[in-house]
């Protein structure tokens, strides 16, 4: 079955970077991308990108352009975003979702079980 | 940017109600566009993608059609699980998730 284990919860100070990981299981890593989302508490959702494990490469939302940096390490089957730059409004859960796969790049539909990231100083 | 209003931003629904969720997209995106739900503390999950294609597991009450820039999630017959917050998902240009749908019990 396929599984997304994310790592743990990060306390950051304003001006940090996060790296947060995605190991995934139970299906072929490089056969699907896998998108990144987050939610800052109370709120809705919001896509900041995805990465083709296969190519390495990557699609990010205008908004993180110059702040987001997602990479994969095939061998060991995980996927990694990281943020730099943090700020308070950065405070949310991010999740890693693999794509549906019908098309090269769709729906989020597996997904991670989130890690919180708390931005405070 | 491609922009998504949902509507309502929340319901109230009995049990056994058959409740329609609006998404409108501010330019066409053709099918683009997918269905979640999502319970409190957990990760969304994809009910309709294509707008109109169930996802696999997904119970035949949940429905979408449209096209374009009109679309709709309906659930001919709420259940207790389904009281949750529902988004759309365009994926025609970038991606942008709707605000947000809470269905609460009445």
């Amino acid at each position: 079955q396929v599984q997304l284990v994310q790592s743990g919860a990060e306390v950051k100070k304003p001006g940090a970077s996060v790296k947060v990981s995605c190991k995934a299981s139970g299906y072929t890593f490089t056969g699907y991308y896998m998108h990144w989302v987050r939610q800052a508490p109370g709120q809705g959702l919001e896509w900041m990108g995805w990465i083709n494990p296969n190519s390495g490469g990557t699609n990010y939302a205008q908004k993180f352009q110059g702040r987001v940096t997602m990479t994969r390490d095939t061998s060991i089957s995980t996927a990694y975003m990281e943020l730099s730059r943090l700020r308070s409004d950065d405070t949310a859960v991010y999740y890693c979702a693999r794509d549906l796969g019908i098309k090269s790049s769709g729906w989020p539909d597996y997904w991670g079980q989130g890690t919180l990231v708390t931005v405070s100083s | 940017a491609i922009q998504m209003t949902q509507s309502p931003s929340s319901l109230s629904a009995s049990v056994g109600d058959r409740v329609t969720i609006t998404c409108r997209a501010s330019q066409g995106i053709r099918n683009d566009l997918g269905w979640y739900q999502q319970k409190p503390g957990k990760a969304p999950k994809l009910l309709i993608y294509a707008a109109s294609s169930l996802q696999s597991g997904v119970p035949s009450r949940f429905s979408g059609s449209g096209s374009g820039t009109d679309f709709t999630l309906t659930i001919s017959s709420l259940q207790p699980e389904d009281f949750a917050t529902y988004y759309c998902l365009q994926d025609y240009n970038s991606y942008t998730f709707g605000q947000g749908t809470k269905l609460e019990i009445k």
